[in-house]
């Protein structure tokens, strides 16, 4: 089935180990995207890239990177984790970085003891 | 950044029952969706609305992009429990692209049989 795969599913971390979500799309999206979802706040867009080879930063980007080195895969790493990273992280893609209809994945929750 | 409220924040009903949201912005928007979140799960897209003024359905999902731009209304008709879930709103703002999406904060519908 055609979609986003999202790995791990979940994960707990200990603070100040470094880890690597992965997000694989096969749907041949040029635009990828990674948000955080915590409690009363919604979803808010960690970082982004219109096309392979090129990335952006969101509206809450410290902590994280990310790079898109081919169309299909957009792993997001967080080099030192704390626990404000403790939260549910969705990636997400669109045909392009103009069409809005976005599809996302079915997320990874992480936990940063 | 942009701000989107979104209201109710939750809400009981009925099976059987109407149902209706909405989303205010605090700008004019070019693009609003609609999304439902299950738990568990990614958001998945519902209603995508272009054009102010613009009604759209999907099965007994009716939503409206408002006319001024900065607002947008999800009906739910004849409630059934599969609803449950969390809508989310999302809008593009007139000059931005997909990376400039704003989601609300969600509408946690429960029903009751």
């Amino acid at each position: 089935i055609a979609g986003i795969t999202q790995a791990p599913t979940s994960q707990i971390l200990a603070a100040g180990r470094r880890m690597t979500l992965r997000c694989t799309q096969d749907m041949r999206h040029n635009a990828m995207y990674w948000y955080r979802q915590d409690l009363g706040l919604g979803l808010r867009l960690i970082h982004y890239s219109n096309t392979a080879g090129t990335t952006g930063k969101g509206e809450v980007p410290d902590g994280y990177s990310v790079s898109r080195a081919n169309t299909d895969d957009f792993p997001l790493t967080l080099a030192s984790a704390v626990p404000s990273q403790t939260s549910v992280y969705f990636c997400a893609s669109s045909v392009d970085s103009v069409n809005t209809e976005a599809f996302f994945g079915q997320g990874t929750r992480l936990t940063v003891v | 950044g942009q701000q989107l409220n979104q209201s109710p924040q939750s809400m009981f009903i009925q099976e059987g029952e109407d149902v209706s949201m909405n989303c205010t912005s605090s700008s004019i928007f070019n693009t609003w969706l609609w999304y439902k979140q299950d738990p568990g799960e990614g958001p998945v897209l519902l209603i995508a609305l272009y054009k102010a003024g613009e009604l759209t359905s999907n099965g007994r999902l009716t939503a409206q992009f408002g006319i001024t731009r900065k607002d947008s209304f999800l009906n739910i008709s004849a409630s059934i429990p599969s609803d449950v879930g969390i809508y989310f709103c999302a809008g593009q703002p007139y000059t931005g692209t997909a990376s400039k999406l704003t989601f609300g904060t969600g509408t946690r519908l429960q029903v009751t049989l």
